[in-house]
């Protein structure tokens, strides 16, 4: 089974900080996600990731950046924290070929006060 | 672009109902369509998915959803609920089969089952 890892399941942070939200899957996958979930607004996704070192832009990147050094560790980094990214984050990766579904992380809860 | 739409937020049930989930999705180019469950404190897991071949799909748990290209739909079904199916569930496309594997989301439908 594919196994993707989240650093934290909770995390508060002060507004100004610099967050860092890692993610790591064990299972090679070319492709990674970053999203964020909100209640009534399903998951928008933010970054994502299909290859080392390369990164796109998804729907809502504003005031996040992301970080891709190894092939199976995705870093989602908000460079100055507000209260408005008090969300749940959700990490997922799959395979390159085809079409595949994506597996997802357990999620962190991130407030920010 | 591409955009899918769950029609109910919210979805009430009796244990040993039936239920039905809607989703309707729209696109200009060729679709593959997920269902993911969300157990309360969990991440997504995959329930089932329509990439080709026979429109009716089943999960292991007893869902079912159907693709429907001429109503744009992919609503899910089961024929009678478990209190342990209580959980928010969320309809997903791949729009063309490229961009990485991208996917869009429906806003999610919380089912509850009441004993």
């Amino acid at each position: 089974d594919v196994k993707v890892t989240q650093s934290s399941r909770y995390l508060v942070k002060r507004t100004g900080e610099k967050v860092f939200l890692e993610c790591v899957q064990d299972m090679d996958h070319e492709n990674m996600f970053w999203y964020r979930q909100d209640p009534g607004l399903g998951l928008r996704l933010i970054y994502f990731s299909y290859d080392v070192k390369m990164k796109e832009k998804g729907d809502i990147p504003e005031g996040y950046s992301v970080s891709r050094e190894k092939k199976e560790r995705f870093s989602l980094i908000l460079e100055s924290a507000s209260t408005n990214q008090t969300s749940m984050y959700l990490c997922a990766s799959s395979k390159a070929a085809r079409i595949r579904a994506q597996n997802f992380g357990p999620g962190t809860r991130l407030t920010v006060t | 672009a591409q955009s899918v739409t769950q029609l109910d937020s919210q979805v009430p049930v009796f244990e040993e109902a039936p239920v039905e989930l809607r989703c309707n999705y729209s696109s200009s180019v060729s679709v593959y369509l997920f269902w993911y469950v969300q157990y309360p404190n969990q991440g997504l897991q995959l329930l089932l998915k329509y990439l080709s071949g026979s429109t009716l799909v089943e999960s292991i748990n007893g869902f079912e959803a159907e693709f429907n290209k001429s109503q744009t739909s992919f609503h899910l079904r089961k024929p009678s609920v478990h209190i342990s199916d209580t959980a928010e569930y969320f309809c997903a496309l791949n729009a063309g089969g490229t961009s990485y594997g991208k996917l869009t989301f429906g806003q999610g439908t919380i089912l509850t089952v009441h004993p």
